[in-house]
């Protein structure tokens, strides 16, 4: 099973800044990656996909890159809606696998 | 637009049974994988199960293998979950979710999700 890390648990930061969020998966996964973006109380949204690709109608802020073990998602400046929890999930095998996930919140 | 609704959650006993359903709209259902993900109290993603657009194939989390069964009914554009034995640790919302594409195993739209509740 590919487990997958995400660090750091939360990250408090400002409007206006950069936010860099990391996922280490336990073995290679080339490019098969994405993120998604969870409000309380809502569905999760999905973000990015093998990797790099943005979803349908996600703002150019958010930016993946990585491959085999290292991922990052950057959001290049903050906005207020941004602030919530962000999750990385594996398409590389089965079983399909999500990171603990990173709170984003504000400072 | 695509609509994912989920129904037949609430409380069920330790071993007993429940069938989530989820219906579809909005897109051509019968050409896209589905799959269920649930979420614990205050606990991160997990997937639980997928099946293949045509129903003829199924893929199950450890957790849950033996235990649940996905199904799909084309022809009725609805999703299940047939979730037998269930134990307190299957406490859960639900989330019924599209893939992304026919072999795409990333979740492009979710349901509102359907609360699980097991105990006695």
């Amino acid at each position: 099973e590919v487990v997958l890390t995400q660090s750091p648990a939360t990250l408090s930061l400002s409007p206006g800044e950069r936010a860099a969020l990391s996922c280490r998966a336990s073995q290679n996964i080339g490019s098969y990656l994405a993120w998604y973006q969870q409000k309380p109380g809502q569905a999760p949204r999905l973000l990015m996909y093998d990797a790099s690709n943005r979803a349908t109608g996600i703002p150019a802020r958010f930016v993946g890159s990585g491959s085999g073990t290292d991922f990052t998602l950057t959001i290049s400046s903050l906005e207020p809606e941004d602030f919530a929890i962000y999750y990385c999930q594996h398409r590389y095998n089965w079983p399909l696998t999500f990171g603990g996930g990173t709170e984003v919140e504000i400072k | 637009e695509v609509q994912l609704l989920e129904s037949g959650g609430g409380l069920a006993q330790p071993g007993g049974s429940l069938r989530l359903s989820c219906a579809a709209s909005g897109f051509t259902f019968s050409s896209y994988a589905m799959s269920w993900v649930r979420q614990a109290p205050r606990k991160g993603l997990e997937w639980v199960s997928s099946i293949i657009a045509s129903g003829d194939r199924t893929y199950y989390a450890d957790s849950v293998e033996g235990r649940f069964t996905i199904s799909r009914d084309n022809t009725k554009n609805t999703l299940y979950l047939q979730m037998n034995s269930l134990r307190a640790d299957d406490t859960a919302v639900y989330y019924c979710a599209k893939n992304l594409g026919y072999d795409w195993y990333y979740f492009d739209y979710w349901g509102q999700g359907d609360l699980v509740t097991v105990s006695s």
